[in-house]
């Protein structure tokens, strides 16, 4: 089945405790995206990849960092986690930038 | 950036009504993308479209290029519509990512 899969779907950690979401495709995507998505700003782009190690910026990144070794995933990671960053997340992919993103299931955030 | 709209922000029909949500962005575009959320939080993509309209099932997606407008119509709207309705659009000007609209709530009550 394609499908995109992230892990944990739920996390509750506190200040400062470095986390990593991971995200996982199955479809030979080259273009993959986090997202986070918070009440009244709506879907907000954290990072991007248009393909293995080709990484970069989107609307927020700061605090977080990605990498791409492998085409199938795309890691998050809060290196230093703050309460600003409780929110809900998203990873999608596509065949390319632009085109039908398949979007993972969310991992609900919360930092203490 | 607020460069898509949508409205109206909330939405609440009875079953089987015409169901009409707005999407309308200010820069020129490569695609404009429906997406739905479900109370669940799961975003599934409805629609990319670029000229035109689209349908699938109850669903019909247009879009005119000049005004910079897209409409999502469902017709015979049932309860199982009920969820967040989430226009995108990718353009050259964001490198082709995407920027979301605020979403539309819609709730259609049985």
């Amino acid at each position: 089945e394609a499908q995109v899969t992230q892990n944990p779907r739920y996390l509750i950690t506190v200040t400062g405790k470095k986390l990593t979401v991971t995200c996982s495709q199955n479809m030979n995507h080259e273009y993959m995206s986090w997202y986070r998505q918070d009440p009244g700003l709506g879907l907000r782009q954290i990072y991007y990849s248009m393909n293995v190690e080709v990484t970069d910026k989107g609307d927020v990144p700061e605090g977080y960092k990605v990498s791409r070794k492998e085409k199938r995933n795309f890691p998050l990671i809060l290196e230093s986690p703050s309460p600003n960053q409780t929110s809900l997340y998203f990873c999608a992919s596509s065949f390319g930038v632009g085109e039908t993103q398949y979007f993972g299931p969310g991992t609900r955030l919360l930092v203490l | 950036k607020n460069e898509v709209e949508q409205s109206p922000q909330n939405l609440t029909a009875q079953e089987g009504e015409f169901i009409t949500i707005n999407c309308s962005y200010s820069v020129g575009i490569s695609a404009l993308h429906w997406l739905q959320q479900h109370p669940g939080g799961g975003i599934v993509s409805l629609f990319m479209l670029s000229s035109g309209k689209k349908k699938h099932g109850r669903l019909i997606a247009t879009i005119n290029i000049q005004e910079k407008h897209s409409s999502l119509h469902i017709t015979a709207s049932h309860p199982r519509d009920s969820a967040v309705y989430i226009c995108a659009v990718s353009a050259r000007n964001y490198g082709q990512n995407f920027v979301f609209g605020p979403g539309t709530r819609l709730s259609v009550l049985p």
